[in-house]
């Protein structure tokens, strides 16, 4: 069964620094990894995707995740923070071949001005 | 909006009580969710349906009832709940495993 690690429960940043949040999964065969954001009160909202292809993808908001498949992790960067990017992350996995998507339990991210 | 619409926003009700939550979505997705959602826990699959199949119950106590009447429609049926049943109810709806899910609001349930 496939599963995600999101080792950092926070994370806290300067705003203008570069953030890093980290993600790690396990799932056999090949994976389809997410990151989404949720801010307070609201749904989940996606942010960007990985499902082949270049191991750099960038999403939403300047976003960008790097597929690392020896270190099996999909850390989610940002160049320069703003404070607006504070929220609560979850990586997720999805094999290729069902629809079950297992989230991690979520980085809250604070970016302090 | 992203599409996919829960009502309502808010709930409270007392533990006699029986409500329905509801999603809605008309994306043309074949896949729809439902997720727990509590203050410092990871995100709880509850139910899926795979065009209005229910292929998944993950050992969700029977005080909680779906119902997918299309591909459209998807509610939560609630019935003599608990306090520790208090959380956001999340509604997801996808289109096949290449793709994200999409996200309801949520609906903030309150038992008392």
């Amino acid at each position: 069964a496939q599963s995600v690690a999101q080792p950092e429960d926070q994370v806290n940043v300067a705003e203008g620094n570069p953030l890093t949040v980290k993600c790690t999964y396990s799932v056999s065969g090949n994976p389809y990894l997410f990151w989404y954001v949720q801010y307070p009160n609201r749904g989940l909202q996606f942010l960007l995707k990985y499902i082949t292809g270049d191991n750099l993808v960038k999403g939403s908001y300047g976003f960008e995740a790097e597929f690392n498949k020896s270190q099996t992790s999909f850390h989610l960067k940002k160049p320069s923070a703003l404070v607006s990017d504070s929220a609560l992350y979850f990586c997720a996995v999805r094999p290729y071949n069902n629809n079950d998507m297992r989230f991690g339990a979520g980085t809250r991210l604070t970016v302090k001005p | 909006e992203t599409g996919v619409t829960q009502t309502p926003r808010h709930l409270v009700m007392g533990m006699t009580n029986k409500k329905s939550l509801k999603c809605e979505q008309h994306l043309g997705h074949n896949a729809m969710y439902w997720y727990k959602q509590s203050a410092k826990k990871p995100l709880e699959l509850m139910f899926v349906y795979n065009f209005k199949e229910q292929t998944e119950n993950n050992s969700v106590p029977s005080r909680f009832s779906p119902e997918c009447p299309n591909s459209s429609h998807l509610f939560l049926h609630l019935h003599t709940l608990q306090p520790e049943d208090s959380a956001l109810y999340l509604c997801a709806s996808s289109q096949g495993a290449r793709y994200g899910y999409t996200f309801g609001s949520g609906t903030r349930l309150t038992v008392v």
